[in-house]
């Protein structure tokens, strides 16, 4: 069964930074592309970024919001994907959710972690 | 980037109804498009991939049609577990979301 367990959300000052965690298992992690994806109070889902496989070259694309500020980056030994948040936003409250396709497919979001909380206030 | 516009934002039916909501993209996107359902405090559940596959475990009531720049998600036959949002998602490149349609009990 696949598992993504986020974790390290919390409060934090506009202007500071954070960082998400993403454990995953129950796929063969080190060929699966992995998202982020969030929703901030009441709002619809937003895509965040994604990073590729080592052997699809490990890049990574961002949306706009967040792009310059947000970095993503996997440890394939651990099974674990990153989110580097800084410079934060009150905008970019929201919870943060870890997703992907599980491997093999092209994309479609067919697994998706419980989400943490991030809270950006002064 | 793409821009993906669902209707209605908000859709009061009732059990038993037959439900369509639609999606469009600002460019064609093939049928690179997936549907997701999400009820309040949960993540959001694949439903329909590829515009018209229907993911494992998915009831047959729901089902999906379009390509290019046009699609719709259909309910056959609206149960009560089925009252919550729906977003659609172009998955090119960019991976957009919909705004979100909330299906509401009438």
């Amino acid at each position: 069964e696949v598992q993504l367990v986020e974790s390290g959300g919390g409060l934090v000052k506009p202007g500071g930074s954070l960082r998400l965690s993403c454990a995953a298992s129950g796929f063969t992690f080190n060929t699966a592309w992995m998202r982020w994806a969030r929703q901030a109070p009441g709002k619809g889902l937003e895509w965040v970024g994604l990073i590729r496989s080592k052997i699809d070259g490990e890049s990574s694309n961002y949306a706009a919001p967040v792009r310059g500020r947000f970095t993503i980056s996997r440890d394939d030994s651990q099974n674990m994907m990153y989110l580097q948040m800084n410079s934060l936003r009150t905008e970019d409250t929201a919870v943060y959710y870890c997703t992907t396709d599980g491997g093999g497919r092209h994309g479609e979001l067919a697994h998706w972690g419980q989400g943490t909380l991030v809270t950006v206030s002064p | 980037d793409i821009q993906m516009t669902q209707s209605p934002s908000t859709l009061s039916a009732s059990v038993g109804d037959r439900v369509t909501i639609t999606c469009r993209a600002s460019q064609s996107i093939g049928t690179w498009l997936a549907w997701y359902q999400q009820k309040p405090g949960k993540a959001p559940r694949l439903l329909i991939y590829q515009a018209s596959s229907l993911e494992s475990g998915v009831p047959s009531r729901f089902s999906g049609s379009g390509s290019g720049t046009e699609f719709t998600l259909t309910i056959s036959s609206l149960q009560p577990d089925d009252f919550a949002t729906y977003y659609c998602q172009d998955y090119t490149r960019f991976y957009t979301f919909g705004q979100g349609t909330k299906l509401e009990i009438k």
